[in-house]
């Protein structure tokens, strides 16, 4: 069964408007969560590192006023992409560690359309 | 600059033949590789995955080669079933960095 949850599937949104993916690991406590995204037919681009208790680590060329993540507890994390535009529609996938030398697992991804 | 590659958008292959898909990569830090398997509208799905300290590891109907010289790897399906379409995304993992490098992806088409 899924080991990360990620919610929601799929949102659609105004332009301006701000909006929350929550992804959770599930019977596993994860210190540290992935945001990836992807565009169509692009392969996953590493967004930012997600640390539990402190602050995410952004890859270069990703803003981090824009795209907001809190790592608030060991089972959770978001991402807010705030006063989003329409070259914010992505698919957003979330990831984080399972046990120690397993692979990462995936969440099912948000499809973001803004309009 | 793509530190991962995967040179083929597409590949389709007849069921019940072997399946080969490719991936080359540059960063020589990196040590440990993985292949995922993705269906549209869905997160990635680990498949199998290797470490640079061995040139095969095998899982049922899949097996991937790993050479490093090239600094090249395989994952080969056999025999290839129609449930096996879908994009596969090479992955790598190293260098001290703890979130994968991945390819564009391949997408496979398995043909009855």
């Amino acid at each position: 069964g899924a080991v990360v949850s990620q919610h929601p599937s799929w949102v659609i949104c105004k332009s301006g408007t701000s909006v929350k993916i929550e992804c959770r690991s599930l019977d596993f406590q994860a210190t540290t969560m992935f945001w990836y995204r992807q565009f169509p037919k692009q392969s996953l681009m590493l967004m930012a590192t997600s640390n539990e208790g402190s602050k995410a680590t952004y890859e270069q060329g990703v803003e981090k006023d824009k795209f907001l993540i809190n790592h608030a507890s060991l089972t959770l994390s978001t991402l807010t992409v705030t006063s989003a535009h329409p070259e914010d529609s992505s698919f957003y996938i979330c990831s984080a560690p399972g046990h120690l030398n397993s692979p990462l697992h995936f969440g099912n991804g948000t499809r973001l359309t803004v309009t | 600059d793509q530190q991962v590659k995967q040179n083929s958008p597409s590949l389709s292959v007849q069921e019940g033949r072997i399946s080969i898909l490719n991936c080359d990569y540059t960063n020589s830090m990196f040590d440990y590789f993985l292949w995922y398997k993705k269906y549209p509208a869905e997160g990635p799905t680990f498949l199998i995955s290797i470490s640079s300290i061995k040139d095969k590891n095998e899982d049922g109907r899949f097996t991937v080669f790993l050479n490093k010289s090239a600094k090249h790897l395989s994952l080969h399906i056999v025999p290839s079933q129609p449930g096996d379409s879908a994009v596969y995304f090479c992955a790598a993992q190293g260098g001290g960095a703890d979130g994968l490098t991945f390819g564009k992806g391949t997408h496979l088409i398995i043909q009855p």
